[in-house]
């Protein structure tokens, strides 16, 4: 069964602007991480927090992790044309395998 | 430097028939992984392996096949093809398979079950 439930599913903003996706889960984890599919490619991996970790920074991405909500959110600061793509949060809970949620699909407007 | 990738990129196939999908990386990760993406259901764990001749099933593996007699190839077979599973195939490979580890994807397979 899917463990992240990204929220919202579809995004479309203009370029410049600051792009946030959430993402739910429902059992205890030991991280998250936030991939990104560019269309009719593999995923690539972004960013990875830990459970004991409430916020983190890489380059123009910054993720949070509320552990007592069960969520997360990824924002995307200045974005730009070529961030458009498939957003995945997948969580890891001690059983060495990532659960993947269905995706946020942002497009963003030149 | 290859990284980890797949072959065939498309495949089309009929009902019933065998039809293997390789998997080769060149980093000596321990781990490797297989998925499948269909629409509305995001990314599914078929099976995974945590060494040469270690795997274990994921979500999905009925109708599905995996070996690892090599670290470096992890080839996934549908034994009787169905249309159910028409999908886009990736493979993942990770250096440690705690998950706390990034793991690194493939181009993926698009296959076709007719």
């Amino acid at each position: 069964s899917q463990q992240g439930e990204e929220d919202p599913q579809a995004l479309s903003i203009q370029e410049g602007e600051n792009a946030t996706m959430n993402c739910s889960y429902k059992t205890s984890i030991n991280n998250l991480q936030w991939y990104r599919q560019n269309s009719g490619r593999g995923l690539v991996h972004l960013i990875l927090i830990r459970s004991n970790e409430r916020e983190k920074h890489s380059g123009r991405l910054r993720v949070t992790l509320d552990t007592s909500k069960k969520s997360s959110s990824l924002l995307i600061t200045a974005s730009r044309a070529a961030d458009t793509a498939s957003y995945f949060c997948a969580t890891e809970s001690g059983n060495n395998r990532l659960a993947f949620g269905k995706g946020n699909q942002v497009v963003v407007i030149p | 430097d290859a990284g980890i990738t797949q072959s065939p990129r498309y495949k089309i196939t009929e009902t019933g028939r065998q039809v293997t999908l390789m998997c080769h990386q060149t980093w000596s990760h321990s781990y490797m992984f297989w998925y499948r993406q269909d629409l509305g259901h995001g990314l599914r764990l078929i099976y995974y392996s945590a060494a040469a001749d270690i795997t274990d099933k994921g979500e999905v593996p009925d109708g599905y096949v995996v070996s690892r007699s090599k670290t470096e190839n992890f080839p996934l077979t549908l034994e009787s093809a169905t249309r159910s599973q028409t999908s886009v195939y990736f493979c993942a490979s990770s250096q440690v398979g705690t998950g706390a580890y990034e793991q690194y994807f493939g181009p993926g397979t698009r296959l076709t079950v007719t």
